[in-house]
């Protein structure tokens, strides 16, 4: 069974600040890995994709990348603001035709201005 | 174009009572996911319609819950004689296809609804 760990659980950054969330999945056989944002009481906005023939995603001040054969992603977020303060989640489709999404517990951000 | 939309956005039930969540998916997707995600923990998934088809309901928690999507388009969530351990919030998302490119398969998520089982 797919288990997906996400470090740290919490992290509390000062405005500007570069950082790195870091994702690992237990079974490499996936398909795509996803990365998503979700604010308090609210749904999750998709950040980036990166299918699994590729090793990175960049948009914005946002980068992903994806190591699959040693099954990690870290989502590197640059010039951190305040307004980047949420949870980020990362999510695995499996490679076996199954559609459904395992995600991780998520990362709590607080950018602090 | 409107994204996924949920109704409500918010029940609150007496246990025993039946609860009934709606999902409108983004115009022409095909794919439609429920998810339940409780406090402090990522979504889990339940069930997946590939349009009106339910192709894999193998994360429904019992079989008190119950899903359907009979023209392909509008998803409904059916919970039946709810229990305190049925209080999550209960997201769908949709995507254009189940396969192909990134744009293809990417899934866009809803706001939720919040259930709370008194």
């Amino acid at each position: 069974k797919q288990e997906v760990t996400q470090i740290p659980a919490a992290l509390s950054v000062p405005e500007g600040e570069n950082l790195v969330l870091n994702c690992s999945f237990t079974d490499s056989a996936i398909y795509n890995l996803q990365w998503f944002r979700q604010d308090p009481g609210k749904g999750l906005t998709s950040l980036l994709l990166i299918q699994s023939s590729q090793r990175e995603q960049t948009s914005g001040r946002l980068n992903a990348s994806l190591d699959k054969s040693s099954g990690r992603s870290t989502l590197y977020i640059a010039a951190s603001q305040p307004g980047d303060s949420a949870t980020y989640l990362c999510a695995v489709r499996p490679d076996t035709g199954r559609r459904a999404l395992t995600f991780g517990s998520g990362t709590r951000l607080q950018v602090q201005p | 174009g409107a994204g996924v939309s949920q109704s409500p956005r918010y029940k609150v039930a007496k246990r025993g009572q039946d609860v009934a969540l709606r999902c409108d998916p983004i115009s022409g997707h095909v794919s439609l996911f429920w998810y339940q995600q409780a406090l402090g923990q990522g979504p889990e998934f339940l069930t997946y319609f590939q349009n009106e088809a339910q192709l894999d309901k193998s994360g429904l928690p019992s079989d008190r819950f119950f899903a359907e999507r009979p023209e392909g388009s509008v998803s409904t969530l059916k919970i039946q004689r709810t229990q305190q351990e049925d209080s999550a919030v209960y997201l769908c998302a949709s995507s254009l296809r189940a396969s192909g490119g990134a744009s293809y398969n990417e899934q866009f998520f809803g706001p939720g609804t919040r259930l709370t089982v008194l």
